[in-house]
């Protein structure tokens, strides 16, 4: 089945850190690639996302690049801030309508 | 765009109970999914409706769960005979355009603990 598989957390930084969040997936077909993100007190929104092979999604300076040869959809930010302190679930969705997600990485920005 | 509203966001019940979960999901989106998240975990899917039609169930959802969408509109999650082990949020999304594809928007969820 498919699976997502996500880098352990909790991640602190200091403000305006580079940020990396791994996420690596298995998957039959050609998947989307998604990362949502969910602030403290608020419900999962979609951060951004990328539906083919070397597609970049980006969305207030987080990007990521669908890497098919590596399985992979990693998360960077060049320069964190306070306000980016949130859980990060990597997910992947195929034409069979579900979604499957990641167990999520809890950032945490630090003045 | 009110967004994804479920109701109650909170609920409290004696193990053995049943519970009804109610999602509203944003007027203009045919699908409709229930997910399942305990602490420290991401969304598990539990089944989705595409209007009225009930596509697809988890091997995770045991005959005590029941979905429906009468109307392709809200949708009502219902748990019988509650054990402690269904306590979770249940949290509830809508989309349209290419399956698969499309963004999921969101409720805040229904927080349910199984005394």
């Amino acid at each position: 089945g498919n699976s997502v598989t996500q880098m352990e957390g909790p991640v602190t930084l200091s403000e305006e850190a580079f940020l990396t969040i791994n996420c690596t997936y298995t998957a039959t077909g050609y998947p989307s690639l998604f990362w949502y993100v969910q602030y403290p007190g608020e419900g999962l929104q979609l951060l951004l996302k990328a539906t083919k092979a070397d597609d970049k999604g980006s969305n207030k300076g987080f990007e990521a690049t669908y890497r098919k040869e590596t399985t992979s959809f990693h998360l960077e930010k060049g320069s964190v801030q306070v306000s980016d302190s949130a859980v990060y679930f990597c997910a992947l969705a195929t034409n069979a309508g579900k979604s499957t997600f990641g167990d999520g990485t809890t950032l945490t920005v630090k003045p | 765009d009110t967004g994804v509203s479920q109701d109650p966001r909170h609920k409290i019940t004696k193990r053995g109970q049943n519970v009804t979960f109610r999602c509203d999901p944003i007027s203009e989106h045919n699908r409709l999914y229930w997910y399942r998240q305990t602490l420290g975990q991401g969304p598990e899917f539990l089944t989705y409706f595409q209007n009225e039609a009930q596509l697809e169930k988890s091997r995770l959802l045991s005959d005590r769960f029941s979905a429906e969408r009468p109307k392709g509109s809200f949708s009502t999650l219902e748990i019988q005979r509650t054990e402690q082990g269904d306590s979770a949020m249940y949290l509830c999304a809508s989309s349209s355009g290419t399956v698969g594809h499309e963004k999921l928007f969101f409720g805040s969820g229904t927080q349910l603990s199984v005394l």
